[in-house]
């Protein structure tokens, strides 16, 4: 079982939706949770990141982490069509970083 | 300072060949971390450097790879002998805060 699992998709919505994109984790000891946003060609950028579990929430990002069932979620309201990218979620072990395979979403208009 | 700066962008070399990468971190952050992203996949951890010192090195850092950071500033990434597996992105990201990394752009390496 990888330490992290995330559903790969693709997954395509329309322009407005609401969108929900989950990842399970493996060890219990992992506090730290964060998603990246990757676009074609280009690095991750850190959307967000929660300790332990809860909400947070910025903009129309939110994130959420239940730790009694090692589930992490990202839910984006009012989709738009630059919200196209893929989605990785990680968390920290150690100094290293552990990434889901990523989602991608596209979202049209 | 424009963020994590990553070069050449994209390289094609033979098998066989060694090959390296240069990372230019953000000026103020002493973590430097270098990853490996194969397609569809999520970045792999390959090694970090906390100012010049080399602090951890993962498995998948074979004796073919050695990275370096002199006098903690950039980095570069020096693959010997390289291998149709080692086709893949290499990214390259700076922190001041172990949580809050900033990636660069990547070096697309494929090796034919």
């Amino acid at each position: 079982q990888k330490e992290v699992e995330q559903d790969p998709g693709p997954l395509s919505v329309p322009e407005g939706a609401i969108v929900s994109l989950n990842c399970t984790y493996s060890n219990s000891a992992f506090q730290y949770f964060m998603w990246y946003r990757q676009y074609s060609r280009k690095g991750p950028e850190l959307l967000m990141y929660t300790y332990s579990s809860g909400n947070k929430e910025d903009g129309r990002f939110t994130a959420q982490v239940d730790k009694s069932s090692k589930y992490i979620s990202l839910f984006i309201r009012d989709s738009q069509p630059s919200d196209s990218a893929t989605y990785l979620c990680a968390t920290q072990a150690g100094t290293a970083l552990i990434f889901g395979k990523g989602t991608t979403l596209s979202v049209s208009s | 300072d424009t963020g994590v700066s990553q070069d050449p962008r994209h390289k094609i070399t033979k098998r066989g060949q060694n090959v390296t990468f240069r990372c230019d971190p953000i000026s103020e952050h002493n973590r430097l971390y270098w990853y490996r992203q194969t397609l569809g996949q999520g970045p792999e951890f390959l090694t970090y450097f906390q100012n010049e010192a080399q602090l951890e090195k993962s498995r998948l850092l074979s004796d073919r790879f050695s990275a370096e950071r002199p006098k903690g500033s950039f980095s570069t990434l020096e693959i010997q002998r390289t291998e149709q597996g080692d086709s893949a992105m290499y990214l390259c990201a700076s922190s001041s805060l172990p949580t809050e990394y900033t990636f660069g752009s990547g070096t697309r390496l494929t090796v034919v």
